[in-house]
């Protein structure tokens, strides 16, 4: 099973509302991570969860929040968000380093800002 | 500045015909490299890889080289079929957690 899931798909949110986006993996992943894409875009990194502990953030504004609450979940919180913040959002989780690089992404979710 | 560039935007090939894509990097401390596909509005699906150490990797219909003289790697699709149409992204690694991406090549299989 190479399965990551996100919830939800779709999402549509205004400036002043607080939203949360889901990824799970049941892999045995130890590492997992936030990705925004834009359209015709590669995936940019925003952080990096290893063991449940934050080691990567991409100096991601602080209207975006992750949470790593088990090995196998992780939860990006979503508060006062611009426009300019609709994407794609990708979840995705590999090996820790040393144990194998592949990262398998998740569906995403498609994030609607107005 | 991009570590990882895929100068092509965009690929024509005839259905059953060998599909070529190519990649380029800059970072020599690069020690693994990743192709992706991708279909729109999903999430990128992980194909194929290569160690450093190695100068090909062969999975199925998916063939990657890798020159580190040259700091290039290709995909090779051999045949193509119309659900390849899709598009593709380099990526490279420097055991640090992150990938770096090209800016992908969109590949089109005509019947």
């Amino acid at each position: 099973d190479t399965e990551v899931t996100q919830t939800p798909k779709h999402l549509v949110m205004g400036m002043t509302n607080k939203k949360s986006l889901k990824c799970e993996q049941h892999m045995g992943h130890r590492a997992m991570y936030w990705y925004k894409q834009k359209a015709k875009k590669p995936p940019e990194l925003m952080f990096v969860y290893s063991y449940e502990k934050l080691s990567i953030n991409e100096s991601v504004p602080s209207r975006f929040s992750p949470e790593c609450p088990n090995s196998s979940l992780l939860n990006l919180h979503l508060h006062a968000l611009q426009p300019e913040d609709s994407a794609l959002y990708l979840c995705a989780s590999s090996h820790p380093i040393g144990q194998g690089y592949e990262q398998y992404f998740g569906p995403g979710t498609r994030l609607t800002v107005t | 500045d991009q570590q990882v560039k895929q100068n092509s935007p965009s690929l024509s090939v005839q259905e059953g015909r060998i599909s070529i894509l190519n990649c380029d990097y800059t970072n020599s401390m690069f020690d693994y490299f990743l192709w992706y596909k991708k279909y729109p509005a999903e999430g990128p699906t992980f194909l194929i890889s290569i160690s450093s150490i190695k100068d090909k990797n062969e999975d199925g219909r998916f063939t990657v080289f890798l020159n580190k003289s040259a700091k290039h790697l290709s995909l090779h699709i051999v045949p193509s079929q119309p659900g390849d149409s899709a598009v593709y992204f380099c990526a490279a690694e420097n055991n640090d957690y992150k990938l770096s991406f090209g800016a992908g090549t969109t590949v089109t299989v005509r019947a």
